[in-house]
């Protein structure tokens, strides 16, 4: 069965400082990954996704992820964080057995400090 | 513009009242979703639809019912069997085929008071 966890509810940054945010996956065969954010009481806006091509994925706002299958891994990633960075991010695996569905972790709440 | 539309933001309800929320989408997508935000716990599954006039129980349909008439548009109803009804509600589409990512709506507070 396909799952997703994420390793920490909290992540606290300075401004100017690296981001990491961790996600690990259970999957019994090639999965399609995604990171997602939300700002409060907003909807949620994809930031990268992994669909079996370059292990390697570039998303908007300098914000990029690395598939890692002997890991299991999805890590969120960003070299210089920034105020407006503050926000939920989401890791999402698809279901695509039979129905497709998605199925997400319960969230990292990202703080930058200034 | 493409995307999704939900209706109302915020939304209001006596306890023992039927509410419906409205999710449409000009996308075209096969696929839509009804998901319940609460704090801490991630995105929750109620119901999902992937054709028009079918849908399936997510992992927490019981208290709500939901509706496919039209490709574009996926109305959630909170009963008053729902016991808990105060969250954040979201709506997402997809055009329903491997590796595409959900479009998701901009969601509807509802409160019961």
């Amino acid at each position: 069965a396909q799952s997703v966890t994420q390793l920490d509810s909290h992540v606290s940054v300075s401004e100017g400082t690296p981001v990491l945010l961790r996600c690990n996956y259970s999957s019994s065969y090639s999965p399609s990954l995604f990171w997602y954010v939300q700002h409060p009481n907003k909807g949620l806006q994809l930031l990268l996704k992994y669909t079996s091509a370059a292990t390697l994925v570039k998303g908007i706002n300098g914000f990029e992820a690395e598939f890692k299958k002997s890991e299991t891994s999805f890590h969120l990633t960003k070299p210089s964080a920034h105020m407006s960075d503050a926000a939920e991010y989401f890791c999402v695996v698809s279901l695509t057995t039979g129905t497709y569905k998605y199925i997400f972790g319960t969230g990292t709440r990202l703080k930058v400090l200034a | 513009d493409g995307g999704i539309t939900q209706s109302p933001k915020y939304l209001f309800r006596k306890e023992g009242q039927n509410v419906t929320l409205s999710c449409e989408q000009n996308l075209n997508h096969d696929a839509m979703y009804w998901y319940r935000q609460d704090p801490g716990q991630g995105l929750r599954l109620i119901y999902y639809s992937q054709i028009v006039n079918d849908f399936q129980k997510g992992d927490i349909a019981e208290g709500y019912s939901v509706s496919r008439e039209k490709k574009e548009s996926f109305p959630l109803t909170v009963t008053s069997a729902q016991k808990n009804p105060t969250a954040f509600y979201l709506c997402a589409s997809s055009n329903g085929q491997g590796n595409t990512e959900a479009f998701f709506g901009q969601g509807t507070r509802l409160t019961v008071v």
